[in-house]
């Protein structure tokens, strides 16, 4: 099973401020997903990625395969970003099928 | 656009009662989860099936089961809800495994009292 850790737990952020959170795993993927919840439950997908960088607006993710590590930037924050951002990996084998979550990341940008 | 739908956002249940929550999506998706979130724990896989009528348990599946008896719907069920499974719970579904992108419902609210 993957294990995945992120970092860090709470984040609060003037508007404004560049953001980045980091989302580290134990085991080899093929690709990691980061995932947006607001105040009221719903789960949102930002991003799945494999390699590189992908960017959507002014949300930015990156992963590095070799280092088991990916972090997601949010650029020129806004309060309208404050939700809990939730990184998961893949299991493999027998446990592809299954998610591994972060803890999530909950993020409080101030006006 | 993909649609999760959870049947209920806040359900309150009577200790013993039998729960059915309900998950219906409209992308012909093989793949349908059940999560519940707790605060700290993050979420935690309960059940997932792969096709229908097929059904694998996650990591927690003690008190629960599932149906899936059509592809567009995936149920789970709490045999005899207890207060411990006071929680939210959020349903999924995906393409392929975990290698495509996952869909998710806007949870339901569960307390048992």
């Amino acid at each position: 099973k993957n294990e995945v850790e992120q970092s860090p737990q709470n984040l609060t952020a003037q508007e404004g401020e560049f953001i980045t959170i980091n989302c580290s795993y134990s085991v080899g993927i093929s690709a990691l997903h980061w995932l947006q919840q607001h105040p009221g439950g719903g789960i949102v997908s930002l991003f799945m990625l494999s390699s590189g960088k992908k960017k959507h607006g002014r949300l930015i993710a990156t992963i590095n395969i070799q280092e088991k590590h990916s972090s997601l930037h949010i650029t020129a924050s806004h309060p309208r970003d404050s939700a809990v951002y939730i990184c998961a990996a893949p299991g493999s084998g027998a446990g592809s099928y299954q998610l591994t979550f972060g803890k999530g990341t909950k993020l409080s940008v101030i006006p | 656009d993909v649609k999760v739908t959870q049947s209920s956002r806040y359900l309150v249940k009577r200790t013993g009662e039998k729960v059915f929550l309900e998950c219906v999506q409209d992308m012909d998706h093989e793949n349908m989860f059940w999560y519940r979130q707790d605060p700290g724990l993050g979420l935690r896989l309960i059940y997932f099936s792969y096709d229908v009528k097929m059904k694998e348990k996650g990591d927690i599946p003690e008190g629960y089961s599932v149906s899936r008896e059509k592809k567009e719907r995936f149920s789970l069920i709490l045999e005899s809800a207890s207060t411990n499974q006071t929680s939210m719970y959020l349903c999924a579904s995906s393409l392929w495994m975990s290698y495509t992108e996952a869909f998710f419902g806007q949870g339901t609210r569960l307390t048992v009292v």
